[in-house]
């Protein structure tokens, strides 16, 4: 089955740097590729979502790469602050009737002041 | 913002008993997920379900857990006889169809405590 690896697992950046968080996966199927953000005691809040036939997609200060050859998923915080300081996964899915994500194992954000 | 709204927020239960959370589904989302998280980050899809028809779910959740989603009335999750193993994190989320591509919105979850 799929395997989703993240890295890294945790991240201390300044205010104002960027962060990058990157994600490899491993099922040449995997046609839906997303960001969550989860902030402590709270669910998974959605951030960006890309498909398979997208390389690359910003908002809002997010941007999400995708390396289909070398099957990585990225996402880059520019510009971070303090509300960002939260846990990021990456969650993908494969083609197929109602498939379940596959979630990475988290990077914690620590946004310095 | 998502709308899946998941109550109760926080659970306890000693083990034995039985644990029931809820999930109202964002308006308009025939097909809801559900996921448990551990304390080390880890996820573990339950069942999902396409309007009140069961799609998939794993074996664990075949033998301990039930689930629902009735029509008019919120999803649930029950666990029949909670274990310490089952303490987690217990999230719900909806999306607008089945298709691989579709955005899956998560609620708040429900966080579950067997003591």
């Amino acid at each position: 089955g799929e395997q989703v690896e993240q890295r890294p697992p945790h991240l201390s950046v300044r205010e104002g740097d960027s962060a990058i968080i990157i994600c490899t996966y491993t099922d040449s199927a995997t046609a839906y590729f997303s960001w969550y953000k989860q902030e402590a005691g709270a669910g998974l809040q959605l951030l960006m979502s890309v498909l398979s036939n997208v390389d690359r997609k910003e908002e809002q200060g997010l941007t999400v790469l995708l390396n289909k050859k070398d099957k990585r998923l990225s996402l880059n915080l520019t510009a971070a602050h303090p509300g960002d300081s939260a846990v990021y996964f990456c969650a993908v899915r494969t083609t197929g009737f109602a498939s379940a994500l596959t979630f990475g194992s988290g990077t914690k954000v620590i946004v310095l002041p | 913002n998502s709308k899946v709204i998941q109550t109760p927020r926080y659970l306890v239960k000693g083990q034995g008993q039985k644990a029931k959370m809820r999930c109202i589904p964002e308006k308009g989302h025939p097909v809801v997920f559900w996921y448990q998280q551990n304390k080390n980050n880890e996820f573990k899809f339950l069942i999902n379900f396409q309007n009140q028809e069961v799609l998939q779910q794993i074996d664990m959740t075949e033998k301990r857990f039930s689930a629902e989603c009735p029509s008019n009335s919120p999803c649930s999750l029950e666990i029949q006889s909670s274990e310490a193993g089952d303490s987690a994190l217990y999230l719900c989320a909806s999306s607008l169809s089945w298709a691989s591509a579709e955005t899956l919105y998560f609620g708040s979850g429900t966080r579950l405590t067997v003591l």
